[in-house]
């Protein structure tokens, strides 16, 4: 059984340029969640995607936003990158919509300069 | 508004001894609570979790005490050892509904540092 694995492991953007962030869930599993870790700070939950569509959101701006295939894998994108954008992104995927534990993925540590 | 609280940073326990981990959460719609575990450059992993309806859950040297009264819950390791020195994030889960099947959306704390010291 393969784990949740999120590429590219690190990346480095210019403010105001677009990022595109991959991750692959959890053979079996259909439920993605994206989370943003700040430094010195817990994950924040940004959004979930439950077959395709988006399930949840935080309280994030609109230029986050996302995408789930049929195969379960999943985008986050962000547009007109913010320096305060640095962090980083963590990737979670669930069995099921309704279940409560989430495995995640290594991060994607960006950095906007 | 931090609703889930971690209020120490780090801890410090000596090999073999036992490893207290609190946590303080504010919203009482919170039914069911993690512990996830973290070392540097890797994810989150789940460690244990317990559901409001219980007080206690135990495994192996991991154990989880909830007191829904108090808002508080507590991770327990004996004994401690080298290997369980990295990062601890309480995290707790409310189930909310959005625009279709509703789901579980989790809250973390800031995280407590454990070193343990051989």
């Amino acid at each position: 059984e393969t784990g949740v694995t999120q590429s590219p492991t690190h990346l480095i953007k210019t403010r105001g340029q677009q990022v595109t962030l991959r991750c692959s869930s959890q053979s079996g599993h259909n439920t993605v969640s994206w989370y943003q870790q700040a430094l010195g700070q817990g994950p924040q939950f940004i959004f979930q995607y439950y077959r395709e569509e988006e399930n949840g959101r935080g309280n994030f701006p609109p230029r986050f936003s996302g995408l789930q295939f049929p195969n379960y894998s999943s985008e986050l994108n962000v547009n007109a990158l913010e320096l305060d954008d640095s962090a980083l992104y963590l990737c979670a995927s669930s069995p099921t919509v309704m279940n409560t534990e989430a495995f995640f993925g290594q991060g994607t540590r960006l950095t906007v300069v | 508004d931090q609703q889930v609280k971690q209020n120490s940073p780090s801890l410090s326990v000596q090999e073999g001894r036992i490893s207290i981990l609190n946590c303080d959460y504010t919203n009482s719609m919170f039914d069911y609570f993690l512990w996830y575990k973290k070392y540097p450059a890797e994810g989150p992993t789940f460690l244990i979790s317990i559901s409001s309806i219980k007080d206690k859950n135990e495994d192996g040297r991991f154990t989880v005490f909830l007191n829904k009264s108090a808002k508080h819950l507590s991770l327990h390791i004996v004994p401690s050892q080298p290997g369980d020195s990295a990062v601890y994030f309480c995290a707790a889960s409310a189930r909310f509904t959005y625009s279709g099947a509703g789901s579980y959306q989790l809250t973390f704390g800031k995280g407590t540092k454990l070193s343990v010291i051989p």
